[in-house]
Parts: C-alpha cells; structure tokens; sequence
C-alpha cells in the first residue's frame, strides 16, 4: 500500500492568500483526522471524519480554517486568509476501526510570509 | 484533566547503551497505548502498540514498551541504541478502549545519540 499520501510536501504563500492542503488516506479506511504540529502547541488535533463525515472539528482555531472530505479516497484543509502564525506542519491520518491505530503522511510544511 | 505526560524533553544516550523513555496518563479506564517515532521531516511511524492482554509488548526496530496499570505508565524500552535511532518519539493515548476514535499524544521527547 502507498500510506497516506499529502500535498504538496511544502508550500510557500503570502499572508491573505488562499491555501489548500490535500490528502489521500489509505484505501479501505473509514476514518480521517488532520492535525497541526508546531514547536509551542506541539500535535494538535484540528479535525475528524468518519465515513466522510466530519466528527469532532473543535480543534480547528478559527473560521479560516475548513476541511472536506467529498469522498472516501481524498480530503482537503483550506486556509483563507492565510496569517503568518498558520506557518506549521500539517499531517493527515487515517484509520480503521476501533482500535484507532493511525497511520500517518509525510506532512505539508507551510510557510506563511 | 485527561492528559499523557512525557516527562523527558530531551534525552542524550550514547551508541549501545539502553535506552527507556518514559510516559504516564491520566485516565480512568484502561486506554489503548500506542508509541510512534519521528525523524526529521518525516511523519510519525507506529512503533508499538497495546491493547490487551500482555503486558510488555515487541514492536518494530528493536523496542519495547511495558503496560504499569498500577503506575499509569507505559514506558518505551530498547537494550542498544543505534545511531538511527536519534528521532522524536511520541506517546500516545486512545482514551476508554478507543471509544472515542482520537489519539491524546504527548509532548514528545528528542532523542540524541552520541557516537
């Protein structure tokens, strides 16, 4: 299996612009998560669906922030406006079932100048 | 408050020498327990993971990590450090057998390994 597959692996914008991240879960999984990690808030969870339908999104920080999943094989997170303080690393996830074990992408690495 | 502790920011180990790691939480009913690795630039990889059942797992690389139920802890072992090893290394919690489908992960701990 190819994993969890995220892109782009780095993006580079302006403050105000708009961004989207992409995901591409393992097949055969039924659950989605998006996190964000950064050296002072560390792996937060920003979002979930289950079965392509979002769960739990309280950790997403502001209304600029949203995320999609039209499918069962691809997920978006969208930021717009994009603010400098968004600069992080962005990681998809997904799993099967309840034993919740979850597989992890390589990461987008976002820069907001 | 719900939490999985690592106590460790940083650990420095010599090439060959043993290493544990620690992690504690606070929940009430036996969680599921998982570790994950970090290198640099890459995503987190499941190590191990535990369940049920025995307590001291095997999981991928050489580690280890022992269930404590009475000390809450689930600490992440290996007899002989190599070089490669040298990543971030995450504890993670399912609270309440996985009812809630998310993962609490801890702050992680850096591990540097000298030659």
């Amino acid at each position: 299996d190819a994993g969890v597959i995220q892109s782009p692996r780095h993006e580079v914008t302006e403050m105000g612009q708009e961004v989207t991240l992409r995901c591409k879960p393992i097949s055969g999984h039924n659950s989605l998560f998006w996190y964000r990690q950064t050296m002072m808030r560390g792996l937060e969870l920003l979002i979930y669906f289950n079965n392509n339908v979002p769960i739990d999104d309280s950790g997403m920080p502001e209304d600029r922030f949203s995320a999609k999943m039209p499918n069962a094989s691809f997920s978006t997170l969208k930021i717009q406006p994009s603010e400098p303080r968004d600069s992080a690393v962005y990681f998809c996830a997904s799993s099967l079932g309840a034993k919740n074990i979850q597989y992890f992408g390589a990461g987008t690495r976002l820069s907001v100048l | 408050a719900q939490s999985v502790t690592q106590p460790d920011i940083h650990i420095t180990v010599s090439e060959g020498a043993s290493l544990e790691l620690r992690c504690n939480y606070s929940y009430g009913a036996t969680p599921y327990l998982f570790w994950y690795v970090q290198s640099p630039g890459q995503g987190l990889q499941l190590l191990l993971k535990y369940f049920s059942g025995d307590t001291l797992v095997q999981g991928i690389k050489g580690f280890e990590a022992e269930f404590k139920r009475s000390q809450s802890s689930f600490n992440l072992r290996k007899p002989s450090v190599h070089w490669s090893d040298a990543a971030e290394y995450f504890c993670a919690v399912a609270p309440n057998g996985g009812a809630t489908n998310t993962l609490i992960f801890g702050t992680g701990t850096l591990l540097a390994v000298q030659p």
